[in-house]
C-alpha cells in the first residue's frame, strides 16, 4: 500500500531535550516535506527535499534541521525544542515537483514541548 | 510560493445546504490544488486546476478557477455530514515551496 509513514504519532518532552521525527514513503517520490499545522495559522512549509541531499528552508524552519541520506527518509530533528514548537507535524511526498503532482501526507505527529 | 488568501475561515450549514470557499492571490498562480482534512486526520488530494478558466466537477463538489489565474474557488451541492472538515488549496510554486492557503472550516447541522 503506498503511504507516507510518520513516528510517533504522539509526543510529549521538555525543553531542550533533541528529539526527531521519523518520515518514510515507500512510493519513491523525488520531494518531500515537512509542515506544521497550529489553529488559524494552516499549514505552514518547514522544509523540504526535491532530491536525495538536496534539502531547503520552507516558511518557518528556525528551530529545525532537517536530512535527506535516502530517498524514502526524510527525518525532521528539533535539536532544542521550545513550548513554542508545540503543534501537528505533517511530512508529505510528492512524485516530483512539477505542478501535476499531487502531494501525499501522513498521519501526523502531535508534539507537545513542556 | 505565493501568498493564498482563503476565505471564509469557518462555514457552519444545515444538512442540505450549500458551501463555497474561495482562494485569492494577489499575483497569477500557476497552477492550484485542493485538498480535504477531516478532524483528526490528514490533508487528502481532491483536485488539480491548471487552466484559465477551468472548471472541474466531482459528484456535488465543483472546482473552479479564475479566469485571470488569481482566483479558485470548491463549491459544495447540498452539504452532507460527511462533508465536514477543512478544506485547503495549495499552489505549487515554481521554486518548490508549497504555499497552503490557511483552509475554511466546514461544519454541517444534520
Amino acid at each position: 500500500e503506498a503511504q507516507v509513514t510518520q513516528n510517533p504519532r504522539y509526543l510529549i518532552t521538555v525543553t531542550g531535550k533533541k528529539l526527531t521525527v521519523t518520515c518514510s514513503q515507500n512510493m519513491n517520490h523525488e520531494y518531500m516535506s515537512w509542515y506544521r499545522q497550529d489553529p488559524g495559522l494552516g499549514l505552514r512549509q518547514i522544509y523540504y527535499s526535491m532530491n536525495v541531499e538536496v534539502t531547503d528552508k520552507g516558511d518557518v524552519p528556525e528551530g529545525y534541521k532537517v536530512s535527506r541520506k535516502e530517498k524514502r527518509n526524510f527525518p525532521l530533528i528539533l535539536e532544542s525544542p521550545s513550548p513554542n514548537q508545540t503543534s501537528l507535524y505533517f511530512c508529505a511526498s510528492s512524485l516530483g515537483t512539477g505542478m501535476n503532482t499531487e502531494a501525499f501526507f501522513g498521519q501526523g505527529t502531535r508534539l507537545t514541548v513542556v | 510560493g505565493q501568498q493564498v488568501m482563503q476565505i471564509p475561515q469557518y462555514q457552519h450549514v444545515q444538512e442540505g445546504e450549500d458551501f463555497t470557499t474561495y482562494c485569492n492571490s494577489s499575483t497569477t498562480l500557476s497552477n492550484i490544488q485542493w485538498y480535504k482534512q477531516r478532524p483528526g486526520g490528514h490533508p487528502v488530494f481532491l483536485i488539480q486546476l491548471v487552466k484559465s478558466g477551468e472548471v472541474k466537477k466531482q459528484k456535488r463538489l465543483t472546482f473552479q478557477f479564475g479566469e485571470a489565474k488569481k482566483n479558485s474557488s470548491l463549491h459544495i451541492t447540498a452539504t452532507q455530514t460527511t462533508d465536514v472538515g477543512t478544506y485547503f488549496c495549495l499552489e505549487r510554486g515554481s521554486n518548490y515551496k508549497l504555499t497552503f492557503g490557511k483552509g475554511t472550516l466546514l461544519t454541517v447541522n444534520p
